[in-house]
């Protein structure tokens, strides 16, 4: 199977700008979760999507938003982009067949510069 | 606060030395605990989840409720260890909560 893709990979901005970042999970995955890496931070939960509702959600303003299509494809979008924004935005997807957690699978990250 | 510490941003071990790469949690219920790795120019991938107890390329990790402890550890480290070491947690609801990483470096 292929693994999970992210559009762009990289992605240049500037500040007040807003962004749309693609994933698509692995066929049949039907779960998406979104995460911001940063060096001081690390890898930080933004929210998740489950047959396009969101699941769960992180502790991110509400200026970071997402979505996910029928074919379990998903967005996010940050909108009026802050300096602190420039981070790496990784992906993961996960079959979601049971009610626990289950393994992730993360795609390569999409990098986001904001000047 | 729920939170999954790594105290360790950096190890250097010598090749064939153990390997112990330490994580903690704070959480009073029972979670599921994890190990992702990153290697260089690779994807964050699933090492080794609490809940299968099994023994990937050589590592394991006990869980310890009673010192909120999830380590990692091989009795004998490979340059092929030299990676980036996550240690996740879910607290009990479905999303991931992760440690800042440690990176381990095997020296040959």
């Amino acid at each position: 199977k292929a693994g999970v893709t992210q559009t762009p990979r990289y992605l240049i901005k500037t500040r007040g700008q807003q962004v749309t970042l693609s994933c698509s999970p692995i066929s049949g995955h039907r779960s998406v979760s979104w995460y911001q890496q940063t060096p001081g931070q690390g890898l930080q939960f933004l929210f998740e999507y489950f047959s396009e509702t969101q699941r769960n959600k992180g502790n991110f303003p509400g200026r970071f938003s997402g979505r996910q299509f029928s074919n379990s494809r998903s967005e996010m979008n940050v909108s009026t982009l802050e300096l602190g924004d420039s981070a790496l935005y990784l992906c993961a997807s996960s079959p979601r067949t049971s009610g626990g957690v289950e393994t992730q699978y993360f795609g390569p990250g999409t990098r986001l510069l904001v000047l | 606060a729920q939170r999954v510490t790594q105290p360790e941003k950096l190890l250097s071990v010598f090749k064939g030395a153990p390997v112990e790469l330490k994580c903690n949690y704070s959480y009073s219920g029972s979670p599921e605990l994890f190990w992702y790795v990153q290697y260089s120019r690779q994807r964050l991938q699933l090492l080794l989840r609490h809940i299968s107890r099994e023994s990937i390329k050589g590592f394991t990790a006990d869980l310890n409720k009673g010192e909120t402890s999830f380590h990692l550890k091989k009795p004998f480290a490979q340059e092929e260890d030299s990676a980036m070491y996550y240690c996740a947690s879910n607290f009990g609801n479905e999303k991931l909560t992760f440690g800042t990483g440690t990176r381990l470096t095997i020296i040959p």
